[in-house]
């Protein structure tokens, strides 16, 4: 069973905040949440991850509900650079193996 | 430094063929990965390799024979592939594998088997 759900796709504007949303409505105590991102033709790239406090970095900002059961990863201002497919993974840190089970993510396209 | 460098990055082969992808890291990391990542889809964890040694195989098929010969190398051998292993081959790199770290990924090898 898939640990968390994401759209499909979002369209956002040029220089606009993109929020991407997600649903861990199974999430467990111990389990953080991460999101990566993958732009055409390279590897992935970690973004941020958080436990239940909000956290934010040069890169996004990651809100977390406070139930924990979904969480929004922010682009302040999105630039066409940042079109990617965003995954958003939850897992333990404890989990062995420093695994990373990606789901079907989010194709977030930035148009001009 | 902060790369992960994967050669070739382009590779098409035949089934009977016998061919290496290669990955390298010089950030001191211990613990290195290889993804299976196919057209459209996510990246799939094939193993995990911790100090040199392998920590995890997610079951994958003994085609695919995964070799850390020192902790800045990690390389896939292929032998006797099918047309339906033809995907984007991704190797990443952590500091270790014992709890969660950060991953750094290469930018992939795209194989195709004929």
């Amino acid at each position: 069973d898939a640990k968390t759900t994401q759209p499909t796709s979002m369209d956002c504007a040029e220089g606009r905040a993109a929020n991407l949303p997600c649903n861990h409505s199974t999430i467990s105590g111990n389990e953080y949440v991460y999101w990566y991102r993958q732009i055409h033709s390279q590897g992935p790239q970690y973004i941020i991850h958080g436990l239940k406090n909000n956290e934010t970095n040069e890169m996004a900002s990651l809100i977390i509900t406070e139930d924990r059961k979904s969480s929004t990863l922010i682009l302040p201002h999105a630039t066409l650079r940042d079109t990617a497919v965003y995954y958003c993974i939850v897992r333990s840190n404890m989990e062995y193996g420093n695994k990373l089970v990606f789901g079907a993510g989010t194709i977030l396209r930035v148009k001009s | 430094d902060t790369e992960v460098t994967q050669t070739p990055k382009h590779l098409v082969m035949g089934m009977t063929n016998k061919k290496s992808l290669k990955c390298e890291q010089h950030m001191g990391h211990r613990a290195m990965y290889w993804y299976k990542q196919k057209a459209k889809k996510p990246p799939e964890l094939m193993f995990v390799y911790s100090y040199e040694k392998l920590s995890i195989n997610e079951s994958v098929p003994s085609r695919f024979s995964p070799e850390c010969p020192n902790s800045s190398l990690l390389n896939l051998h292929l032998h006797a592939l099918q047309p339906e292993d033809s995907a984007l081959y991704l190797c990443a790199s952590s500091r270790d594998s014992v709890t969660y770290n950060e991953q750094f990924f290469g930018p992939g090898t795209r194989l195709t088997v004929l």
